[in-house]
């Protein structure tokens, strides 16, 4: 069973900041949330991930709610190259590369 | 971060036939995973593969179907055995960040269509 819930889509202005919302209401005290991101037709990308503080990298930020229950990654200025489907993961951090990939949101970055 | 390496990047198989995916690291990793997404669907774990011991599957895959070896820390195969057009999928290889961080690092992919 997915453990996270994701918009199937999305789109958003270039140069606009993007939020992506992820639900994982059941999440436990050692999950970590997880992001990434697929361009069309390559591997994903790690982008961010956070267990319950928030987190900023060059790439973007990651909103986590102080109940642990959904988070919001923010692309901050969107470019068409973010153009992607984006995945919100939680997983126990020693689970060695056991990620359950949900269908993630397409995010599509209009001029 | 790690580089990652998949031969072939893409074919064309026959049903029936087998065909094996070289997945080679930059750099000497304990564990490698094996990912399917088949088209317009997410990623699903295969299996994961260790050097010197059997690969362990998930629920739904099978070693008989998906042969993988490990014979060494930068270097793994999958076999797609006996394949149907349902196996038409791209197979990425994976590795994690040494640290444990969760950062997986993934190959391009070899997207395999059966005819």
């Amino acid at each position: 069973d997915a453990k996270t819930t994701q918009p199937p889509s999305m789109d958003c202005a270039e140069g606009r900041a993007a939020n992506l919302p992820c639900n994982h209401s059941t999440i436990s005290g050692n999950e970590y949330v997880y992001w990434y991101r697929q361009i069309h037709s390559q591997g994903p990308q790690y982008i961010i991930h956070g267990l319950k503080n928030n987190e900023t990298n060059e790439m973007a930020s990651l909103i986590i709610t102080e109940d642990r229950k959904s988070s919001t990654l923010i692309l901050p200025h969107a470019t068409l190259r973010d153009t992607a489907v984006y995945y919100c993961i939680v997983r126990v951090r020693d689970s060695w590369g056991k990620f359950q990939f949900g269908a993630g949101t397409q995010v599509v970055v209009t001029p | 971060s790690a580089v990652i390496s998949q031969k072939p990047s893409r074919d064309i198989c026959q049903r029936g036939t087998s065909l094996t995916i070289q997945c080679q690291v930059d750099s000497q990793v304990t564990m490698m995973f094996w990912y399917r997404q088949q088209p317009g669907q997410s990623l699903t774990l295969i299996a994961t593969a260790n050097q010197g011991s059997e690969a362990t599957y998930e629920s739904g895959f099978v070693i008989d179907k998906f042969p993988i070896s490990r014979p060494n820390l930068t270097f793994s195969t999958l076999t797609v055995s006996n394949m149907s057009p349902e196996d038409s999928s791209i197979y990425l290889c994976s590795v994690e960040d040494w640290r444990n961080t969760g950062e997986l690092f993934f190959g391009e992919g070899s997207r395999l269509t059966v005819l």
